[in-house]
């Protein structure tokens, strides 16, 4: 079964530090990762996917398969980064995005 | 349109009243999704439309849930009977093919009270 863990629920840091939130899955075939936002009063949006390996308003993630891992890190948080963050993932299949529970990432001044 | 669009925005119901929520999904996207999103309980799957085929709807958690996808576009999520644990965002989101991602619409804000 698909299983995606975000074990933070929340996470602080200060503006110029840098950031890392986890994501673990667990899936037996190969996976597409995902990592979604959603900002305060905003709709959910798409930041990251595995396959594009691009860097979004300073966020990277890598698909780590031995550690089963898809870490979204950011070497220097800035206020604005402060939102809701999901990690999901598919199946090659395309089927049924599964998300984690989500981390909350509050960057102070 | 220009995204997925979610009718109502906010609907306050009545325990053991049905309800319908509605999503427009981006014209020419053939996945369709609902999730629902519970304070503190991230997104939960709901049901999965792709093309004609038959839908996934492992998700749905009681058979007073169900869902409807007409001509391939508009889809319909039908809660019977509702109840205060059915308080929660319904999210709809569509998608174009594998790898894309999926764009989400703004919600359903449901009360049930």
């Amino acid at each position: 079964a698909q299983r995606v863990t975000q074990p933070e629920k929340l996470l602080s840091v200060f503006k110029g530090a840098p950031v890392e939130l986890k994501c673990n899955y667990s899936y037996s075939g190969s996976p597409e990762l995902f990592w979604y936002v959603q900002y305060s009063r905003q709709r959910l949006q798409l930041l990251l996917r595995h396959i594009s390996r691009e860097s979004i308003k300073g966020f990277t993630a890598d698909l780590n398969k031995g550690e089963t891992s898809f870490h979204l890190k950011k070497p220097f948080a800035q206020e604005e980064d402060s939102a809701m963050y999901y990690c999901a993932l598919s199946n090659t299949g395309f089927q049924k995005l599964v998300f984690g529970t989500g981390t909350r990432l509050l960057v102070s001044p | 349109g220009a995204g997925v669009s979610q009718s109502p925005s906010n609907k306050v119901t009545e325990k053991g009243k049905d309800v319908e929520l509605r999503c427009d999904p981006i014209s020419g996207h053939t996945a369709l999704y609902w999730y629902r999103q519970s304070l503190g309980q991230g997104l939960e799957f709901l049901i999965y439309f792709q093309g004609n085929s038959a839908p996934d709807k492992s998700g749905l958690p009681s058979d007073r849930f169900s869902a409807e996808r007409t001509g391939g576009s508009v889809s319909t999520l039908t809660i019977q009977r509702t109840q205060q644990e059915d308080s929660a965002v319904y999210l709809c989101a569509s998608g174009a093919g594998q790898g894309y991602g999926y764009t989400f619409g703004s919600g359903t804000r449901l009360t049930v009270v």
